[in-house]
């Protein structure tokens, strides 16, 4: 039983195409998040939806789009993809702000724009 | 400006080798600090969460610790399969972000 899934694993574009990476929690959760993981590793948390509310949303270009129909789904779109957006995204859920049992984390989607 | 810096960017040991990874914070305001391992091809995987200093939380061959600076992951008798990247990330009280470090990479040589 899978908690937190995200499709694809892997997912190579080319530059300009329009792509979505879905996830899913069965967690129960009420909040899900969405991550950048660039290659020094660090993660940078990209939006945050709270029982289907948009709560956080950092400053990531206008071409990126989450959409959350139910609390269990948060799924992000892009458009025009750029060179600079290859990363592996991650999608996690967990108890607003964190709490004692921290995020649980998908296993990632490696985007390559070519 | 809150910020996290873990250190050393990576560790490499003999199994059974014990040592500490630090993570050093700047946060107006802990509301708690987070460890995660994250194992290659994977997403983060939550360890522990610290909340004031002087606490202290145990798992396995793991201990992490908290002071108002700084807090240190020790691993102690280290086996193989502990090797992973181990994040460290802080939370403050003005937002529910969570604001990473860029993670230690510990290798563990049989």
């Amino acid at each position: 039983d899978t908690a937190v899934s995200q499709t694809p694993k892997y997912l190579v574009t080319q530059m300009g195409n329009d792509k979505s990476i879905k996830c899913e929690q069965n967690l129960g959760h009420d909040t899900m998040y969405w991550y950048k993981q660039d290659s020094k590793k660090f993660l940078k948390i990209m939006f945050s939806y709270n029982n289907k509310e948009l709560i956080i949303n950092e400053t990531v270009p206008n071409r990126f789009s989450p959409k959350s129909p139910d609390k269990a789904h948060l799924n992000l779109h892009i458009n025009s993809l750029e060179l600079g957006d290859s990363a592996v995204y991650f999608c996690a859920s967990g108890a607003l702000g964190g709490s004692n049992y921290g995020y649980t984390f998908g296993s990632g989607t490696r985007l390559t724009v070519v | 400006e809150d910020q996290v810096t873990q250190s050393p960017e990576a560790l490499r040991l003999q199994e059974g080798e014990s040592s500490s990874l630090n993570c050093s914070y700047t946060v107006s305001g802990l509301r708690g600090l987070f460890w995660y391992r994250q194992d290659p091809g994977k997403g983060p995987e939550f360890l522990f969460t610290l909340y004031s200093a002087g606490e202290e939380k145990e798992k396995e061959r793991l201990k992490a610790t908290l002071t108002k600076k700084e807090s240190f992951l020790h691993i102690t008798a280290p086996k193989p399969e502990d090797s992973a990247t181990y994040l460290c990330a802080v939370q403050a009280y003005s937002n529910y972000q969570l604001i990473w470090g860029a993670g230690t990479k510990l290798i563990i040589k049989p």
